[in-house]
């Protein structure tokens, strides 16, 4: 298996412009989850999906971010407008319902704001 | 809530020798999982080594081991033999029995093997 996917692997934008990072979770995984991770707080769960339905969204900061999950197989997380405090790394991960309760990890996106 | 606190924010140790991560949490549940985390300069996020709470015996990969006191809600990490790919930094996380599907993350230990 290709294991998470995650694009862009880096982006570079200025304050105010819409942003829009994508996930492919591994095929067949149920839950599909959105960590933020910056120096100061860490790793940051932001929302996760189950079955494509939104479970937990408390760790959206704020009405700027959006994510979403159409199918099984590909999530987004967008942030309009963007603002400098927004750069960080963010990583999508992915679990598998029956299995262990291991979450696998894409490789991040890091977004640099200007 | 959950926290998951790692006292000590950097390590370092020889090639070759064994090193002990410590990772304490709080929780109020009986049932749960434990993980070790490691991300290398390369960012990349990669499971270490997982235990489930009801399981008494320490989990065990290759040369990464746990020590899981339960009652003392304390959760360490010993890596033997240590390599210079070992160097990387290592997060201690805590996730409730399935219906709550959140990793709460410590800071992390940044470790450094040294040859």
């Amino acid at each position: 298996d290709a294991g998470v996917i995650q694009s862009p692997r880096h982006e570079v934008t200025e304050m105010g412009q819409e942003v829009t990072l994508r996930c492919k979770p591994i095929s067949g995984h149920d839950y599909l989850f959105w960590y933020r991770q910056t120096m100061m707080r860490g790793l940051e769960l932001l929302i996760y999906f189950n079955n494509n339905v939104p479970i937990d969204d408390s760790g959206m900061p704020e009405d700027r971010f959006s994510a979403k999950m159409p199918n099984a197989s590909f999530s987004t997380l967008k942030i309009q407008p963007s603002e400098p405090r927004d750069s960080a790394v963010y990583f999508c991960a992915s679990s598998l319902a029956r299995g262990p309760e291991t979450q696998y990890f894409g490789p991040g996106t890091r977004l640099l704001v200007l | 809530a959950q926290t998951v606190t790692q006292s000590q924010p950097e390590m370092s140790v020889q090639e070759a020798e064994t090193v002990t991560l410590s990772c304490t949490y709080d929780t109020s549940e009986n049932n749960y999982y434990l993980f070790w985390y490691k991300q290398p300069p390369s960012r990349q996020m990669i499971l270490v080594i997982r235990q489930e709470a009801y399981k008494q015996q320490n989990a065990t990969e290759n040369r990464f081991s746990v020590n899981f006191q339960k009652a003392a809600k304390s959760f360490s990490l010993k890596i033997s033999d240590s390599q210079l790919g070992d160097t990387a930094m290592y997060f201690c996380a805590f996730m409730k029995q399935r219906g709550s599907e959140k990793l709460v993350f410590g800071k992390g230990t940044k470790l450094t093997v040294n040859p």
